[in-house]
């Protein structure tokens, strides 16, 4: 079946310019999460949801992140006046499971790469 | 959530067992061990978990020490698909924390024909 679709694969963006990453999750599953991962590094929590709502957001690394999943299925990550910092991938991951369940997995998407000039 | 140690890299030989190593000193007794790996330009893949028991499934086998303060991954027989970076991941399962799943570094793994 389908995995976690994300889109587009490749973002390059101007300093200042607002940015908007989709993630597709596997159908049904109600937990999704982002994820940053910088250069050479592990991925790093930003946010969580179950079905519409937001539950943690601890990750986020200042106001010019949003998250948003409006019906429970699709999410978008916007990040508004990019700056050059926020070069990274982001990935999107989503699970069957209400977090936190002792099994738990988390699907991950292959991750869009933003590159901010 | 507890702090893992792990090398940073590591090779093997196809066909052979890869052993992985991990500590985990500061685990607790409600968290998990999780193991994820990650091929070039995917996202990370599950691999397998285990609280205390010694687990196997077909991907791998992870085999906790009885203190819990280290485990061990073992990949059976490498393959050249399985050239990635693997990390061990300690997490509580309850409450905010288990919202996450909490990277490190991760080893390196180079599986050599």
């Amino acid at each position: 079946g389908a995995g976690v679709s994300q889109s587009p694969r490749y973002k390059v963006a101007k300093r200042g310019q607002d940015v908007a990453l989709r993630c597709d999750p596997i159908s049904g599953h109600v937990s999704l999460f982002w994820y940053q991962q910088a250069l050479g590094q592990g991925p790093e929590f930003l946010t969580y949801f179950q079905n519409e709502a937001q539950l943690d957001k601890s990750g986020l690394p200042s106001d010019r992140f949003f998250a948003e999943r409006p019906e429970g299925s699709v999410s978008t990550l916007k990040i508004q006046r990019t700056q050059q910092e926020d070069s990274a991938v982001y990935l999107c991951a989503s699970s069957p499971y209400r977090i936190p369940t002792p099994g738990d997995t988390q699907y991950f998407g292959p991750g869009t790469r933003l590159t901010v000039l | 959530d507890a702090k893992t140690t792990q090398p940073p890299s590591m090779d093997c030989a196809e066909g052979r067992a890869a052993n992985l190593p991990c500590n985990h000193s500061t685990i607790s007794g409600n968290e998990y061990v999780y193991w994820y790996r990650q091929i070039h330009s995917q996202g990370p893949q599950y691999i397998i978990h285990g609280l205390k028991n010694n687990e196997t499934n077909e991907m791998a086998s992870l085999i906790i020490t009885e203190d819990r303060k280290s485990s061990t991954l073992i990949l059976p027989h490498a393959t050249l698909r399985d050239t990635a970076v693997y990390y061990c991941i300690v997490r509580v399962v309850r409450g905010a924390a288990g919202n996450k799943l909490t990277f490190g570094g991760g080893t390196r793994v180079l599986v050599k024909p």
